[in-house]
């Protein structure tokens, strides 16, 4: 069984641009859950989603977001990039059922230049 | 809001002994998920292990277990026989079943070296 796949495995933008990273959950699994992980802050919480809606929301800027499609592939965009937004981006899946972990992609790690 | 605190940054064991990492939260609830996860230099999050709060018996996987106490609100990973293979970065990590979320609260981290 494939587990989270997460694309591109690395990224470099510039200041200013934005950035689309891909995230397919593990098959049968419908909820889907965006992190942030840096040195300082740790990992942080962005977002999550489940049938195509968003469940919860970190807090995090308005320049972060994301959606979910009909088959669960999820993506979260970042607009106005900054150079605290390098950082590794990952993704997880789960069943819908309250006892059920969190099974994690391998992340992009997004660098700004 | 909940917090997770790891109070070691850094812990180093020897092949084949037996380490500890400490782990505290703070909640009001009464019902909720507690998870260990290890996160290799490949970067994925693994899933060690679980324990439900509603459940006294602590969980156990293979040589990793935990030491639950509700009371104090300490969940410590203990692993047994280490290998050289468990050197990772672990986090613990909270969920609340009530906010109908997965939504992780992650503790800072700890880093286990395993000395050969």
């Amino acid at each position: 069984k494939a587990g989270v796949t997460q694309t591109p495995r690395y990224l470099i933008k510039t200041r200013g641009q934005q950035v689309t990273l891909s995230c397919s959950p593990i098959s049968g699994h419908r909820s889907v859950s965006w992190y942030q992980q840096t040195p300082g802050q740790g990992l942080q919480f962005l977002f999550e989603y489940f049938s195509e809606t968003q469940r919860n929301k970190g807090n995090f800027p308005g320049r972060f977001s994301g959606r979910q499609f009909s088959n669960s592939r999820s993506e979260m965009n970042v607009s106005t990039l900054e150079l605290g937004d390098s950082a590794l981006y990952l993704c997880a899946s789960s069943f819908d059922y309250s006892n059920q972990p969190q099974h994690f992609g391998d992340g992009t790690r997004l660098s700004i230049l | 809001a909940q917090t997770v605190t790891q109070s070691q940054p850094e812990m180093s064991v020897q092949e084949a002994e037996t380490v500890t990492l400490s782990c505290t939260y703070d909640t009001s609830e009464s019902d909720y998920y507690l998870f260990w996860y290890k996160q290799p230099p490949s970067r994925q999050m693994i899933l060690v292990i679980r324990q439900e709060a509603y459940k006294q018996q602590n969980a156990t996987e293979n040589r990793f277990s935990v030491n639950f106490q509700k009371a104090a609100k300490s969940f410590s990973l203990k692993i047994s026989d280490s290998q050289l293979g468990d050197a990772a970065m672990y986090f613990c990590a909270y969920r609340s079943p009530s906010a109908g979320s997965y939504q992780l609260t992650f503790g800072k981290g700890t880093k286990l070296s395993v000395i050969p």
